[in-house]
């Protein structure tokens, strides 16, 4: 069974930082490309940031450049998102996804596994 | 605002039919795959169409995608109460190189 199992949300004042973790089973792991995806409360879906399998192409949305980096153990069958510098406007379910592919930068086949999520909450 | 358009809302009756649309333009549907996503409340999206029309595993021929041009469209038939939920369209930005989602549209099952 394909499961994907994240963790390390949590409440953090403005400016902090936190690092989510996802590990996953149930499929080869370094054939996949991964991606993070947060929902506000009440709000629609975005892409934060999506990772090749081999974890050498990365890509992030607009909003988080500078502030957020995405990385892979492949050994380890994880994957990571470093959040720092965290604003209010951060504040979110982020959900750990498999995509269809292995490459990114190019095209879009899917995302087809997704995690139960993990919350985050940037407040004073 | 999303780039992505879809309707906030549609509804029908059990057993009719329901159609969202998701438009956008050349940089984006119209030059690129468009899958689609169910959300059922309180829970994490689902994967029902990829690559314009390919049901996913386990999905129903009564839920159907299609596209034309810089539009996409999910359809919906046999509607039953348990499609209640929140969908989503999702594509490749090849101006913005982002993956882009829409804004969701919420099926009522009157």
């Amino acid at each position: 069974e394909v499961q994907l199992l994240e963790s390390g949300g949590g409440r953090v004042q403005p400016g902090g930082s936190l690092r989510l973790s996802c590990v996953v089973s149930g499929f080869t792991f370094n054939t996949y490309a991964m991606s993070w995806v947060r929902q506000a409360p009440g709000k629609g879906l975005e892409c934060v940031s999506l990772i090749s399998g081999s974890g050498d192409t990365t890509d992030y949305t607009d909003s988080v450049k500078g502030r957020f980096t995405i990385s892979r153990d492949n050994s380890k069958k994880t994957l990571y998102l470093q959040m720092n510098t965290l604003r209010a406007e951060d504040t979110a379910l982020y959900y750990c996804v498999k995509l269809k592919q292995q490459l990114v930068g190019y095209s879009f086949y899917g995302m087809d596994v997704w995690g139960q999520g993990t919350t985050v909450t940037v407040s004073s | 605002q999303s780039v992505l358009t879809q309707p906030p809302s549609v509804s029908a009756t059990p057993g009719q039919k329901v159609t969202i649309s998701c438009s956008g333009s050349s940089s984006n549907i119209g030059n690129n795959y468009v899958s689609w996503y169910q959300q059922l409340p309180g829970t994490a999206p689902k994967l029902l169409i990829y690559e314009n029309n390919k049901r996913h595993s386990g999905i129903p021929d009564r839920i159907s995608g299609s596209k034309s041009g810089t539009s996409a469209t999910l359809d919906i038939t046999g509607l039953q109460t348990g499609d209640e939920a929140d969908y989503y369209c999702g594509t490749w930005d090849s101006s913005l190189s982002d993956v882009l989602f829409g804004g969701g549209t919420k099926v009522t099952v009157l």
